[in-house]
């Protein structure tokens, strides 16, 4: 069965450090990966998205996440962390299930941001 | 993308009633999907609604406690029947992401009293 694993339930960084969100998936072909941010009170969005091609994808406010097949992770990258950036991160695998395609998210990441 | 619009953006249920929540996008899409996100939880199917046909509900969930209507390729509605303070939660719909683009209403925040 897919699934997606996010090991860590909350993590705290200062604002101007490097960031790294883990994810890991499981799902027996090439799966499409996905990560959102999810603000408080907000609704969800998509940072970026890997289909195919160049596993180093970047995607916006900065992010950047790489596909390593090898070890079936899809890891979210920041440089350098702004306070705004404290929020609810979601990994996601897009899988086809019965000839329908769908989301199954991870449990979630929540980050925040230490002045 | 496809802009997808939900109502309403939140309300406050008495239990044992039942509350309607309307999806519509800009695009005719084939598969809209509903999710439920519970508090402090992540994100979890509800069900799968094509038109023209009965919604495909994920294990855990059926038909007459989440009622799904797909009267058009632009419009559904889920419904949240007999309500419990365990549905407090955000409802959210969403298009097939491989043909629509990659997005989620704003979602609909449900507290049942």
């Amino acid at each position: 069965a897919q699934s997606v694993t996010q090991p860590d339930i909350h993590i705290t960084v200062s604002e101007g450090a490097s960031l790294e969100l883990r994810c890991n998936y499981s799902y027996g072909a090439t799966p499409y990966l996905f990560w959102y941010v999810q603000s408080p009170g907000q609704g969800l969005q998509l940072l970026l998205k890997y289909f195919s091609g160049d596993t180093l994808v970047q995607g916006i406010k900065g992010f950047e996440a790489e596909f390593k097949r090898s070890q079936s992770s899809f890891n979210l990258r920041k440089p350098s962390v702004h306070w705004s950036d404290a929020a609810e991160y979601f990994c996601a695998v897009g899988a086809l299930t019965s000839g329908t395609y769908k989301y199954i998210f991870g449990t979630g990441t929540r980050l925040k941001v230490l002045a | 993308s496809a802009v997808i619009s939900q109502k309403p953006s939140r309300d406050i249920c008495q239990r044992g009633t039942s509350l309607t929540i309307q999806c519509q996008v800009d695009s005719q899409v084939t598969m809209m999907f509903w999710y439920r996100q519970q508090p402090g939880q992540s994100l979890t199917l509800i069900a799968t609604a094509n038109q023209g046909s009965e919604a495909t509900y994920e294990s855990g969930f059926v038909i007459d406690k989440f009622p799904i209507s797909r009267p058009n390729l632009t419009f559904s509605t889920l419904t949240v029947s007999n309500m419990s303070p365990e549905d407090s939660s955000i409802y959210l719909c969403s298009v097939d992401p491989t043909e629509y683009g990659y997005t989620f209403g704003s979602g609909t925040r449900l507290t049942v009293v």
